[in-house]
């Protein structure tokens, strides 16, 4: 059964903080991924890193920075935290297309972050 | 760039009603289409998916969706809901050469008994 952990469910944390949030998963998922989670507005990816230290923004990534130093941890930091990162924050993990014979590969979630940042 | 349109925000209906979800999608070339669902406070989980191959897509509990290339369409149904269908729901896509993953705004589904 593949796994993602996020390292928190709740999170409070103070405007002008530095917030790490980490996520681990132990299915050797070449791919990981972080979205926020707000009503109304779905899930909006931040992040995407494809392999080990390599990343591609998403279509929010402003306000947020991430790290990939290895396979299976997948961090996102907020540098300065501020009220309108607010939300439910998700990672996710699935295979590179093609690896080990898989192409029809699919992403696995973790159980979300709720950060409040007050 | 790929992106993903849901026009339904919120489905209200009956136990036993006909559910048909709409997802529309841009992007030019080949795609991959998922349905995820998001019970009340659990984890997003995949309903079905559409790599290839025949375009009508059977998945988990009785849904089903059909990919319509013309129509850059993959819309979610299922004949007929039960209370437990009661849920938030998101169409994504990505793209051939990219495994990035693309969410719609989601739809939420109240069944009533």
């Amino acid at each position: 059964d593949v796994k993602v952990t996020q390292s928190s469910r709740y999170l409070v944390k103070r405007t002008g903080e530095k917030v790490f949030l980490e996520c681990v998963q132990d299915m050797d998922h070449e791919n990981m991924f972080w979205y926020r989670q707000d009503p109304g507005l779905g899930l909006r990816l931040i992040y995407f890193s494809y392999d080990v230290k390599m990343k591609e923004k998403g279509d929010i990534p402003e306000g947020y920075s991430v790290s990939r130093e290895k396979k299976e941890r997948f961090s996102l930091i907020l540098e300065s935290a501020s009220t309108n990162q607010t939300s439910m924050y998700l990672c996710a993990s699935s295979l590179r297309q093609g690896a080990k014979e898989v192409w029809d590969t699919e992403a696995f979630f973790g159980q979300g972050t709720r950060l409040t940042v007050v | 760039a790929q992106s993903v349109s849901q026009h339904n925000h919120h489905v209200i209906l009956s136990e036993a009603a006909s559910l048909e979800l709409g997802c529309n999608y841009s992007y030019g070339g080949t795609v991959n289409l998922f349905w995820y669902v998001q019970y009340p406070g659990q984890h997003l989980q995949l309903l079905l998916k559409y790599f290839s191959g025949d375009p009508l897509v059977k998945g988990i509990k009785g849904f089903e969706a059909e990919f319509i290339k013309s129509k850059f369409s993959f819309n979610l149904r299922k004949p007929s809901v039960q209370w437990s269908d009661t849920a938030e729901y998101f169409c994504a896509v990505s793209s051939y050469n990219t495994d990035k993953l693309i969410f719609g705004t989601g739809t939420r589904l109240q069944v009533f008994p």
